[in-house]
């Protein structure tokens, strides 16, 4: 079946250090990556996604590259901030059009000043 | 774009007695809504799939009878909880998929933090 595994957490970093959150996923065919971002107290929010292989998503200066030979999809940010403390998720769906998930524990994410 | 909203946000009930939260896309039409139940530090576990105007499927081991979902029209689907017991205080979030070419994306709403005393 289809997996998601992540980095365990909490990742804690200091404010504009480099960030990497693992992500790889076993899968059949060709599934949709998604990151998606959870603050406190909130439900989740979609950060970014890449439908196909090389493909690479980005948003909010957050970035992921789809890697289908090593069936990974980490995410990356170059310099944190204190407001991007949070747990984000690693998901898929198994192709596309198709809309249930599978997502990652998450790992939590904690920037100090 | 592709605003999901629940209501309530929070909510505190008594043991024995049932507990509605409403799930509603904004400016879209979900096709399908997913719920989900989330455990403290814990991911997301898919609880229930319902697509507009047909019966939920449920999956393994969430019980139907308990854990009521309607999707009445494309831009509403609720849950209800009935006669709610302690084991049943968790964070419920709706998620809201589309048709078409973003089909493969899911929108969720704020979630719902249910405590039964």
């Amino acid at each position: 079946g289809n997996s998601v595994t992540q980095m365990e957490g909490p990742v804690t970093l200091s404010e504009e250090a480099f960030l990497t959150i693992n992500c790889t996923y076993t899968a059949t065919g060709y599934p949709s990556l998604f990151w998606y971002v959870q603050y406190p107290g909130e439900g989740l929010q979609l950060l970014l996604k890449a439908t196909k292989a090389d493909d690479k998503g980005s948003n909010k200066g957050f970035e992921a590259t789809y890697r289908k030979e090593t069936t990974s999809f980490h995410l990356e940010k170059g310099s944190v901030q204190v407001s991007d403390s949070a747990v984000y998720f690693c998901a898929l769906s198994p192709f596309s059009g198709y809309s249930t998930l599978t997502f990652g524990k998450g790992t939590m994410l904690l920037v100090s000043p | 774009g592709a605003v999901v909203s629940q209501h309530p946000s929070r909510v505190i009930c008594k043991s024995g007695t049932s507990v509605k939260i409403e799930c509603r896309s904004l400016d879209f039409q979900a096709t399908t809504m997913f719920w989900y139940r989330q455990f403290p530090k814990q991911s997301l576990m898919l609880m229930a799939t319902s697509n507009e105007g047909s019966k939920a499927t449920y999956e393994q081991g969430v019980e139907k009878d308990k854990f009521l979902i309607n999707h009445a029209s494309l831009t509403l689907s609720t849950l209800t909880v009935t006669s709610a017991h302690p084991e049943d205080s968790s964070f419920y979030i709706c998620g809201g998929g589309l048709a078409g070419v973003k089909a493969d994306t899911q929108y969720f709403g704020p979630g719902t933090r249910l405590t039964v005393l």
